[in-house]
């Protein structure tokens, strides 16, 4: 059973601060995406990536990919109060099945 | 705008009662998904369809059923409830290949006292 490991759990930071989250695995993902939930409501497709290296902007939202395609990490550029919800990491090891982290639970604090 | 919807927010139901939780997504997707969301514990596949009338055991089926007899609606059906099941219910779609990405509902949040 392939492992999604997601750091830190929770992080809770002020308005304007950057932050880094992380989502690690020891399998090769065939490609990777990150999901965020907002309280009450389910999940919603950020952005998936496929190639190893691979870097993707979303606005204020800095996505990359490991070289390996082993890990990725998720960066945001002077936070918001919107920002604030459950970040998911989900990988597809190519079997057809995808594997959810367990997430980083991030607090905005204005 | 797309959608699955989830037909209860919130469900509060008595031990071993049988529970109906129901999904629709207006998509014409042909993968469907049930997880169940736990603190700690991430989503958990429960079952999966890749097609009407087919239906796919995920990591945690116990206890739980499934039935996709259209193509837009999967429903998920707690046999005997009990209060371990208590938790948050997602019901995802996707078309082929995985790589698209979910379309996810708002969720079902259930109860079982």
């Amino acid at each position: 059973t392939q492992l999604l490991e997601q750091s830190p759990q929770f992080l809770s930071i002020q308005e304007g601060e950057n932050l880094t989250v992380y989502c690690n695995s020891s399998s090769v993902f065939s490609s990777l995406q990150w999901y965020r939930q907002e309280p009450g409501e389910g999940p919603v497709l950020l952005v998936t990536v496929v190639t190893g290296g691979e870097v993707k902007k979303l606005k204020r939202l800095t996505f990359q990919f490991g070289d390996a395609r082993k890990d990725s990490s998720l960066h945001i550029t002077a936070a918001q109060p919107g920002d604030t919800g459950l970040y998911l990491c989900v990988g597809f090891f190519g079997n057809e099945k995808l594997t959810f982290g367990t997430g980083t639970r991030l607090t905005i604090i204005p | 705008d797309v959608k699955v919807t989830q037909s209860s927010r919130y469900l509060v139901k008595r031990t071993g009662e049988k529970v109906f939780l129901e999904c629709v997504q207006d998509m014409d997707h042909e993968n469907m998904f049930w997880y169940r969301q736990d603190p700690g514990l991430g989503l958990r596949l429960i079952y999966f369809s890749y097609d009407v009338k087919m239906k796919e055991k995920g990591d945690i089926p116990e206890g739980y059923s499934v039935s996709r007899e259209k193509k837009e609606r999967f429903s998920l059906i707690l046999e005997s409830a009990s209060t371990n099941q208590t938790s948050m219910y997602l019901c995802a779609s996707t078309i082929q290949g995985l790589d698209y990405g979910y379309t996810f509902g708002s969720g079902t949040r259930l109860t079982v006292v």
